[in-house]
């Protein structure tokens, strides 16, 4: 069955300083690869989503990276802020698949 | 959260008894989810709906049964919990799937369910 790993249960950045944040993945080929944000309490918010035939895509200060020969996606938040401290998901989905597979998150702290 | 709600937001229960638990949309979405979330496992798919009446199994189903009798309803129903299916549950909504759109959810704000 798939795997998919997330580098790290939690990052701690200095505020101003570029967070990158890692998803691998094992025994899957998705079509497209999404990453949510979740907050303490409430459901996961969509940020992005990248699809295999594209390298980059980037929204404000997000950038996603998608390598399917590493089988890995990268995820950037360029000058951070506190405010973007919370969690982040990495899901998988394939072509004529109705579900998603998630990550099991990277804990994303901005230090002031 | 995108016109879901969920109920009850907290539940505590003892193991045996049946448990249902709601998702309400207003945004018309055609596909439905129940996920739940634990520590080290991150979001498993338990049923999903792709239509009124049509659902089927996601990766964790034993235990569970769904029903979707309206576009904008989707219940969830533990038979008879057991301290297994103690879990914070999300509803989630999306318009399309991964054929022609991007299968982009909306989460509700989840359920925690506490099983004794």
């Amino acid at each position: 069955s798939q795997k998919i790993e997330q580098n790290s249960e939690a990052l701690n950045i200095q505020e101003g300083k570029t967070a990158t944040l890692t998803c691998n993945y094992t025994n899957y080929s998705p079509a497209y690869l999404q990453w949510y944000r979740q907050d303490p309490g409430r459901g996961p918010v969509f940020l992005l989503l990248i699809r295999e035939n594209e390298k980059e895509k980037r929204k404000e200060r997000l950038k996603v990276t998608f390598d399917t020969t590493l089988k890995q996606s990268l995820f950037h938040i360029t000058a951070s802020q506190p405010a973007d401290s919370a969690t982040y998901l990495c899901a998988l989905g394939n072509t004529g698949a109705n579900n998603l597979f998630f990550g099991t998150g990277t804990r994303l702290t901005v230090i002031p | 959260d995108a016109g879901i709600t969920q109920s009850p937001r907290h539940k505590v229960t003892e193991t045996g008894t049946p448990v249902t638990l709601r998702c309400h949309q207003t945004e018309n979405h055609r596909y439905m989810y129940w996920y739940r979330q634990d520590p080290g496992h991150g979001l498993r798919l338990i049923h999903y709906s792709y239509g009124v009446k049509d659902t089927d199994k996601g990766e964790v189903s034993d235990g569970y049964s769904v029903s979707r009798s309206k576009t904008e309803d989707f219940l969830l129903t533990l038979e008879s919990a057991t301290s297994s299916q103690t879990s914070v549950y999300f509803c989630a909504i999306s318009e399309s799937r991964g054929t022609s759109g991007s299968n982009e959810q909306f989460f509700g704000p989840g359920t925690r369910l506490t099983v004794l």
